[in-house]
């Protein structure tokens, strides 16, 4: 079936360590994006990538990395640098720019520094 | 950048009865979704819908953009249809941002 897939679901951290989420999709979508949600809020975006080997940062890319080495995969590194890091992060992808293109989300991963 | 506002916070019903859902915003908007979150956290898609009507099942959703308002109707209600409601837009002035609203926490008891 086609779709967004996310993993690790849960994953739990200590300080000081980075921790990269995994992002498949198979729909065949240009465009990739990467939300972070904390409790009670809406998604802020961390980052975006429209197409293969480019990506530009969002409202709050401050701690966080990603790559986009392939049109499938578009991980997101959670470094030591953010200073607040326990959240629920999702990943979209659209066929187009969100300008015109409709997202599609993940089922997200909730990350725990202990 | 565009604001996205949505009324009410939390809203409680008896299964069985209607609600309508709000969503104001400050710009114009190229596009424009409802998505609702599931008690496992997943976005499920409801609406794509930056402008006119739309209705799938118990659900429907008006935009009206030159008003900068959407709304969303559903009927009939189920426990089944507890969870938060967001309304997410893409302004004009943007051409990747999904900007959401902090959302409606619905809970329908039986």
């Amino acid at each position: 079936d086609g779709g967004i897939t996310q993993s690790p679901k849960y994953l739990f951290r200590k300080e000081g360590q980075n921790v990269t989420l995994s992002c498949e999709q198979n729909l065949n979508h240009d465009a990739m994006y990467w939300y972070r949600q904390d409790p009670g809020q809406g998604l802020r975006l961390i980052y975006y990538s429209q197409i293969v080997n480019d990506f530009q940062k969002g409202d709050i890319a401050e701690g966080y990395s990603v790559s986009r080495e392939k049109k499938e995969s578009f991980p997101l590194t959670v470094t030591s640098a953010q200073k607040n890091p326990t959240a629920f992060y999702l990943c979209a992808s659209s066929k187009r720019t969100g300008q015109t293109g409709e997202l599609f989300f993940g089922e997200g991963s909730r990350l725990t520094v202990l | 950048g565009i604001q996205v506002e949505q009324s009410p916070p939390d809203l409680i019903l008896q299964e069985g009865a209607n609600s309508t859902l709000r969503c104001n915003f400050s710009d114009s908007v190229n596009n424009l979704q409802w998505f609702h979150q599931n008690p496992w956290g997943q976005l499920i898609n409801l609406f794509y819908i930056p402008s006119g009507t739309k209705q799938n099942g118990r659900l429907s959703a008006t935009t009206v953009a030159t008003e900068r308002y959407s709304l969303l109707y559903i009927s009939s209600s189920q426990t089944t249809d507890s969870g938060v409601y967001f309304c997410a837009v893409v302004g004009g002035g943007s051409n990747y941002k999904l900007t959401f609203g902090k959302g409606t926490l619905l809970t329908v008891n039986p």
